[in-house]
């Protein structure tokens, strides 16, 4: 069972530069979304979807960029790199709230470091 | 503003003993509360999860205490052990929320041999 899978795990970016973290996960989740983990701050929702084609923007939305153009991917693109955006971010998927646990399936995360 | 105060930042705690971490929220509508543990290099896993229509729930070694009128709940684990050390966060989520969680800031928990 893959679960969720994140790439890449470690990447180095000058300031200005863009790039795209990407998601996958084959568990048929309706729900995924994106995290930022910085010490002391706890993890906090940049953006998330709810199915495919629906987005929607979390606490920290600015700087980043999403679509969810398919049920198992959901990109995650820097659209000008700052150091601010310097961090561990994680792809989370789960089933649909509701009906549903709530459980939230994190990749293993993806290292940012921007110059 | 933090919606979900989590502390201690740090526990160190002697194998035997029992770690205590403790949130708190402000948000009465929030009704779901999960406590998620990360380990070194890995993502967060769910670990233990409660509503508020409970004071108490039980899984194993980890029990969930919550207090609704205090707007407070914390996680106990009993007889820590080594395989314990990990960080831990609390987290809660509304109804109809579609499963967006506010998490607090962690605590990293280290029990010693």
């Amino acid at each position: 069972n893959a679960g969720v899978t994140q790439t890449p795990k470690f990447q180095v970016l000058k300031t200005g530069q863009s790039m795209t973290l990407q998601c996958a996960q084959d568990m048929n989740h309706e729900y995924m979304s994106w995290y930022r983990q910085d010490p002391g701050m706890g993890l906090r929702l940049i953006h998330y979807s709810v199915g495919a084609g629906i987005t929607d923007q979390g606490e920290v939305p600015n700087g980043y960029n999403v679509s969810r153009s398919t049920t198992e991917d959901f990109p995650l693109r820097l659209l000008s790199a700052a150091p601010s955006q310097t961090s561990v971010y994680f792809c989370a998927s789960s089933l649909r709230g509701g009906g549903g646990t709530g459980e939230l399936f994190f990749g293993e995360g993806s290292r940012l470091t921007v110059l | 503003q933090q919606q979900v105060k989590q502390s201690p930042q740090s526990l160190i705690v002697q194998k035997g003993g029992i770690s205590i971490i403790n949130c708190a929220y402000e948000n009465t509508a929030f009704d779901y509360f999960p406590w998620y543990q990360q380990f070194p290099g890995k993502g967060p896993a769910l670990l233990i999860a409660i509503r508020p229509d409970v004071s108490e729930k039980k899984e194993g070694r980890f029990t969930i205490s919550f207090n609704k009128s205090a707007k407070q709940f914390s996680l106990h684990i009993m007889d820590s052990q080594p395989g314990d050390s990990a960080t831990y966060f609390c987290a809660a989520s509304m109804v109809g929320s579609f499963n967006k969680f506010y998490f607090g800031s962690g605590t990293k928990l280290n029990v010693k041999p």
